[in-house]
């Protein structure tokens, strides 16, 4: 039973470009939410996504979007990177009311 | 406004001995609370959580936590510590009221020394 899975697991990206990251939820999930890992801190709640809509979303700004698809896997996009945005993005999938969240590895972004 | 609180950046402790990760927490209504830990280059890894009754809870690899209400705590524990729970290790409380996103805390690093 394959866990929670995410690709890229690490890209590099220049200031004013856009990014995209994927992820594939574990079997079973169909709540996919999507935190920022900064160097040295906590994850950062990004935005969640359920029967394809944005459920809830924290602080970041419009420039981070997302997508959910019908097989519940998700993608988080980036737009006018920053420097600011170099970070471990990381997507947890759960099911329905369910808990905990389980994690995958994660996108390691460095922007130059 | 919901926040976790890890006081120790970093803990240190002899292989065999006792360990506690300390967490204290501010959110409103009932908490669900969690530990996750985290190893060089992976993601975070589900070790327990407290959703209501027993204060007690046992997780995985030996770890508990005890729920202390009066003291909005929520510490980690393990009796004997062994060198592979070297990692870092995040708690985080789940907000009341919607989602099911966490607030993280920043985390604990252990060290534990052979």
């Amino acid at each position: 039973d394959a866990g929670v899975t995410q690709s890229p697991t690490h890209l590099i990206k220049t200031r004013g470009q856009q990014v995209t990251l994927r992820c594939s939820p574990k079997s079973g999930h169909d709540t996919v939410s999507w935190y920022q890992q900064a160097l040295g801190q906590g994850p950062q709640f990004i935005f969640q996504y359920y029967e394809e809509e944005e459920r809830q979303r924290g602080n970041f700004p419009d420039r981070f979007s997302g997508h959910q698809f019908p097989n519940y896997s998700s993608e988080l996009n980036v737009n006018a990177l920053l420097l600011g945005d170099s970070a471990l993005y990381l997507c947890a999938s759960s099911p329905t009311g369910g808990q905990p969240q389980h994690f995958g590895d994660g996108t390691r972004l460095s922007i130059l | 406004a919901q926040s976790v609180a890890q006081p120790e950046d970093q803990v240190n402790v002899a292989e065999g001995n006792p360990l506690t990760v300390k967490c204290t927490y501010s959110v409103s209504g009932n908490p669900y609370l969690f530990w996750y830990v985290q190893y060089p280059n992976r993601g975070l890894q589900f070790l327990l959580k407290y959703i209501t009754g027993d204060n007690l809870v046992k997780g995985s690899y030996g770890f508990e936590a005890e729920f202390n209400k009066s003291q909005t705590s929520f510490h980690l524990k393990k009796p004997s510590a062994l060198v592979s729970d070297s990692a870092l290790y995040f708690c985080a409380v789940r907000p009341t009221g919607g989602g099911q996103n966490f607030v993280f805390g920043p985390g604990t690093r252990l060290s534990v020394l052979p």
